[in-house]
């Protein structure tokens, strides 16, 4: 399957803890999106990257916070000192030009205790 | 800043009720609009696109429309079945030179019932 993949499915962590999470997008696809959604909402957009750049920051990425993209294949989501109010569903999706359709992975559900 | 609504919050009707969601964007600057389909605690499956230029898009039972003057699209699904039961989630994208970032709304919450 050439779907985009995420890992971890669930990570629960204790506040405080550092945790990363991964995305493997669509093969050919080089923009790669990070959004986080929580319960009863639509997603919110956190970061985008075309290639191994990373082109766009969203205000809600504080500064613990940090993602990358080497190589411009997968990408990593790190999330330092996590707080309760990051818990949330984090995803992933990639689009290729010049049709960005953005194909979702499954996500990746953070519980912080 | 670009907002996003879709009207109902949810929605249930029987099977193979014919049935209309709603979704409207306050910008009306935009380069494509998505409709998703999510199942609970998974990830967002694309539906259907539809760009600025475009005024409808079908797939089977499903039938997106655009008016961008007018910062409204529909969802329009026919003979409704009770694998249709899922959040339908409209998200529009800036113009074209600016980042493919998706603005969501948040979502209709539909079931469909025997």
């Amino acid at each position: 399957d050439t779907g985009v993949s995420q890992n971890p499915r669930h990570k629960i962590t204790k506040r405080g803890q550092n945790v990363t999470f991964r995305c493997d997008p669509i093969s050919e696809h080089n923009r790669l999106y990070w959004y986080r959604q929580t319960l009863g909402q639509g997603p919110e957009f956190l970061t985008y990257f075309q290639n191994e750049a990373q082109l766009e920051k969203s205000r809600l990425l504080s500064d613990r916070f940090s993602a990358e993209r080497p190589k411009g294949s997968f990408s990593t989501l790190e999330i330092q000192r996590t707080e309760q109010g990051d818990s949330a569903m984090y995803l992933c999706a990639s689009s290729s030009q010049p049709a960005d359709t953005q194909y979702f992975g499954p996500g990746t559900r953070l519980t912080v205790l | 800043k670009q907002e996003v609504t879709q009207i109902p919050a949810a929605l249930s009707v029987p099977e193979g009720e014919n049935l209309v969601l709603n979704c409207s964007f306050t910008d009306s600057a935009i380069y494509n609009l998505q409709w998703f389909r999510q199942d609970p605690g998974k990830g967002l499956t694309s539906l259907l696109l539809i760009q600025s230029s475009q005024r409808e898009q079908t797939s089977g039972r499903l039938n997106a429309s655009l008016d961008k003057s007018s910062g409204r699209s529909t969802l329009y699904i026919a003979a409704s079945q009770p694998g249709d039961s899922a959040t339908y989630l409209c998200a529009v994208t800036p113009p074209a030179g600016t980042a493919s970032k998706l603005t969501f709304g948040t979502g209709t919450r539909l079931q469909v019932t025997l």
